[in-house]
């Protein structure tokens, strides 16, 4: 049930881009994405309820695809400030709630 | 900015205590939640709560858990009998409408549980 992310880690220069992941074995009603730091809080970044959607913030934006199931983030010109561990949420019918299994991504100069 | 609080940040009990973590979600927002993360491992729902009752929760979310709004502005999680695996980073959450009509949750800090 609960969702996964690949890669597990991934790092980048300052610049490049990123794409993260996230697989349901369960038909999904909408997909969150979280960015957290060591030791903060999650920060929500945007939530996909539509098959096919993208949603931006900035440089990052994501799709979901409903009949695959996935989600995937895009990360594009990477900054410092991207480094993270990111989380896709997924929402099923029947009221469940599940956080991925989380992707390590770490910007370097 | 608005913002969700949470007290205490850190709190340190015997295994079999009962613990109550309390949070302040955004004064608006009418659905709340709480999450759990045991260190390095990934954020856990466990329960969600609209219209002073609970909408969701998860499996971990067992009779020793409760969550309450005592008043206006308060949400808690109580924690019966604390088990050592309990020990966690506990989140609290709100959202001004509920993730089904695509709003955005926000956090708090985090109050870190210890279970001795």
């Amino acid at each position: 049930q609960q969702p996964v992310q690949s890669p597990q880690a991934v790092i980048l220069r300052e610049g490049e881009d990123a794409v993260i992941n996230c697989s349901s074995s369960k038909a999904l009603y909408s997909v969150h994405w979280y960015r957290q730091k060591h030791g903060e809080a999650p920060v929500f970044l945007m939530i996909l309820l539509k098959g096919g959607e993208q949603k931006g913030h900035d440089k990052i934006s994501a799709s979901f695809n409903e009949k695959k199931q996935q989600s995937s983030l895009y990360l594009t010109a990477s900054q410092l400030s991207y480094s993270g561990t990111y989380f896709c949420g997924t929402e099923h019918t029947g009221n469940q709630f599940y956080f991925g299994t989380g992707t390590s991504l770490t910007v370097i100069p | 900015e608005p913002e969700v609080t949470q007290t205490p940040s850190h709190q340190v009990t015997q295994m079999g205590q009962e613990v109550i973590l309390r949070c302040v979600p955004i004064s608006n927002h009418l659905y709340f939640y709480w999450y759990r993360q045991i260190l390095g491992q990934k954020v856990e729902f466990l329960v969600s709560f609209y219209n002073n009752e609970i909408s969701e929760k998860s499996e971990i979310f067992d009779d020793q858990f409760s969550v309450e709004r005592p008043d206006g502005s308060n949400f808690t999680l109580k924690i019966r009998s604390t088990k050592l695996e309990d020990s966690a980073m506990y989140f609290c959450a709100s959202s001004e409408r509920g993730g089904r009509r695509g709003d955005t949750q926000y956090f708090g800090p985090g109050t870190r549980l210890t279970v001795l």
